[in-house]
């Protein structure tokens, strides 16, 4: 099992450019999670999928879309980069929702918008 | 709005000491508190999970407390090695269901 991926590991975006990140997880699991990560701030939910069907905002959620495509995929859409989006994005997930199971996390990827 | 908060925010100890990291959280009305590890340019693992029912969970050499009254957990790793040279974060679930994180803690371990 390759557990939670994400694409692309690098991007670099010029201001107001757009790109979708994408993220998938072969464990079956029913809720996936969208964090960004700045240094001394530890990570911040930007949206999160409880189950297939439904998606809901995090505590950051202003500039970012997403889609839960299917079970497997989730993916998170900058519309309109701005630098304040220069960050380390998460992809993660957990069996349920997460009151009560652990959350598996992607390897991450590294945006810097210019 | 549930603050988490680690200190110290760096740690460095010989080997084969005992290590001790803290959490502390605003709000004691959790479902529950994870403890991850994060290696340098990786994502995160994790360690251990405590329910808001449970006081301490174990694995291996590594045992989680949590204290909801004061608002405390603490993750002791025995018998530390080079190998568990990383960053420890913790992150406590509110009652709004967002995850809030410490900025974690940096461990060394000396050979």
């Amino acid at each position: 099992n390759a557990g939670v991926t994400q694409t692309p590991k690098f991007q670099v975006l010029k201001t107001g450019q757009s790109m979708t990140l994408q993220c998938a997880q072969d464990m079956n699991h029913n809720s996936m999670y969208w964090y960004r990560q700045d240094p001394g701030m530890g990570l911040r939910l930007i949206y999160y999928s409880a189950s297939e069907g439904t998606t809901d905002k995090g505590e950051v959620p202003n500039g970012y879309n997403v889609s839960r495509l299917n079970k497997r995929e989730f993916s998170l859409r900058l519309e309109s980069a701005a630098p304040s989006q220069t960050s380390v994005y998460f992809c993660a997930s957990s069996e349920g929702f997460v009151t009560v199971y652990e959350q598996y996390f992607g390897p991450g990827t590294r945006l810097t918008v210019t | 709005k549930q603050e988490v908060t680690q200190i110290p925010a760096a740690l460095s100890v010989p080997e084969g000491e005992n290590l001790v990291l803290n959490c502390s959280f605003t709000d004691s009305a959790i479902y529950n508190l994870q403890w991850f590890r994060q290696d340098p340019g990786k994502g995160l693992t994790s360690l251990l999970l405590i329910q808001s029912s449970q006081r301490e969970q174990t694995s291996g050499r590594l045992n989680a407390s949590l204290d909801k009254s004061s608002g405390r957990s603490t993750l002791y790793i025995a018998a530390s090695q080079p190998g568990d040279s990383a960053t420890y974060l913790c992150a406590a679930l509110p009652n709004d269901y967002k995850l809030s994180f410490g900025a974690g803690t940096t461990v060394t371990v000396r050979a």
